[in-house]
């Protein structure tokens, strides 16, 4: 079965700083790779996918990710951290032959002003 | 559009009383999840319906938690007796297909704590 790491427990950052999360898969086939945030208080919300294709992923509010196939890593980027992105992220995987997904334990990303 | 909605959306109960939770998926999904994240730790899958049938189990914890989705609309997981390690917060989740590319769109979660 597919499995997450989220290396980092805990980020903190400066607002306007650069930010990435790391996030090493372990599945045997093509994963398909996602990047969920949940606020404070809030559900979780897609901030962005890979399916297949171009392995740079762009996602809402700023976010980007690479596929690192060679590394088994999907890596989460902001170039300029803003308050607002103060939450909780998580990586999950899912797999073609099955439907849920498997999620890191999640890193939470406190923002410095 | 209506996103996947869950109520209710806090609930604090008793050790051994019975909550209920209820979840809406997106109009049209046949996929409905349930997944939940005890307090610290990752969230974990539950089960998986495929309209109201049961298609994959394997995450319920025991036989404490009975989930149940009649007529392939709403989806109910109700707790019964609760214990303190119940405490988290549990995600429903739908998606329109079927396979693991498919994204799945999260509700806003039920908190549920049990004293």
């Amino acid at each position: 079965a597919q499995s997450v790491t989220q290396p980092d427990i805990h980020i903190t950052v400066s607002e306007g700083a650069s930010l990435e999360l790391r996030c090493n898969y372990s599945y045997g086939a093509t994963p398909y790779l996602f990047w969920y945030v949940q606020s404070p208080g809030q559900g979780l919300q897609l901030l962005l996918k890979y399916f297949s294709g171009d392995t740079l992923v762009q996602g809402i509010k700023g976010f980007e990710a690479e596929f690192k196939r060679s590394q088994s890593s999907f890596n989460l980027r902001k170039p300029s951290v803003h308050w607002s992105d103060a939450a909780e992220y998580f990586c999950a995987v899912g797999a073609v032959n099955n439907n849920d997904m498997r999620f890191g334990a999640g890193t939470r990303l406190t923002v410095k002003p | 559009e209506a996103g996947v909605t869950q109520f209710p959306s806090h609930s604090v109960i008793e050790k051994g009383q019975t909550v209920t939770l209820r979840c809406d998926p997106i109009s049209g999904h046949d996929n409905l999840y349930w997944y939940r994240r005890v307090m610290g730790k990752e969230i974990k899958f539950l089960l998986h319906f495929v309209k109201e049938s049961k298609q994959d189990e394997s995450g319920m914890p025991n036989n404490r938690f009975l989930a149940e989705r009649t007529g392939g609309t709403y989806s109910t997981l109700k707790v019964q007796p609760a214990e303190l390690e119940d405490s988290g917060v549990y995600f429903c989740a739908s998606s329109q297909e079927t396979g693991g590319g498919n994204t799945i769109y999260f509700g806003e979660g039920s908190w549920l704590t049990v004293v």
